[in-house]
């Protein structure tokens, strides 16, 4: 069965520190991989999506992603984080020939002015 | 105008109430999704449809039933509301099959079952 399992419920960084999010997906197949952001009172939206193209998958305002097949990894970073990027992060996972996305439990980001 | 609407965005209602929450869609996807999400559990797919006519359960389908009214028109009952329902709900639709699907998501009803 397929899963994905966001490491840290919650993370703190500074203003312009490196923000780095864990995604580690159970699958033996390589799936396709999603990242969506929860702003407060809002509906999921994408930020970005691994398709088996490019394993270095860059994102909506400045995320960026990276696969890595052999840690079963799908990591989301941004460089320098700012207080708009205060959210509510989920990893998803749809294996290849299924219908749906299953979610992680979701990683809230607290950005330190 | 939003692609995707939610009605209503909150209710509170009481134990063995009847609910329904309405999502509406000007996207013109066949696939709507009905999610539900908890407080550490991330979201959990209760339903979802292929076209009018195709529907099918997800992972926690019990104490829900779904109505595919019309290929933008998805409703979620609650036949008899119980306070383990209480939760933010999401209808979702995505854009087709293939490797490149997206799913674009509804602000969500935040419903409380007292």
């Amino acid at each position: 069965a397929q899963s994905v399992t966001q490491l840290g419920s919650h993370v703190s960084v500074s203003e312009g520190a490196l923000v780095l999010l864990r995604c580690n997906y159970s699958s033996s197949v390589p799936p396709y991989l999603f990242w969506y952001v929860q702003y407060p009172n809002q509906g999921l939206q994408l930020l970005l999506k691994y398709t088996s193209a490019a394993t270095l998958v860059k994102g909506i305002n400045g995320f960026e992603a990276e696969f890595k097949k052999s840690e079963t990894s799908f990591h989301l970073t941004k460089p320098s984080a700012h207080m708009s990027d205060a959210a509510e992060y989920f990893c998803a996972v749809r294996q290849t020939g299924a219908n749906n996305l299953f979610f992680g439990t979701g990683t809230r980001l607290t950005v330190i002015p | 105008d939003a692609d995707v609407t939610q009605t209503p965005r909150n209710r509170i209602t009481k134990t063995g109430k009847r609910i329904m929450l309405e999502c509406s869609q000007t996207k013109g996807h066949d696939r709507m999704y009905w999610y539900r999400q908890d407080p550490g559990l991330g979201l959990r797919l209760i339903y979802y449809s292929f076209d009018v006519k195709d529907i099918n359960k997800g992972e926690i389908s019990d104490g829900y039933s779904v109505s595919r009214q019309a290929q933008a028109k998805f409703s979620l009952s609650l036949e008899s509301a119980i306070p383990n329902q209480t939760a933010l709900y999401f209808c979702a639709t995505r854009e087709g099959s293939g490797r490149t699907d997206t799913q674009y998501f509804g602000p969500g009803t935040r419903l409380t079952v007292l």
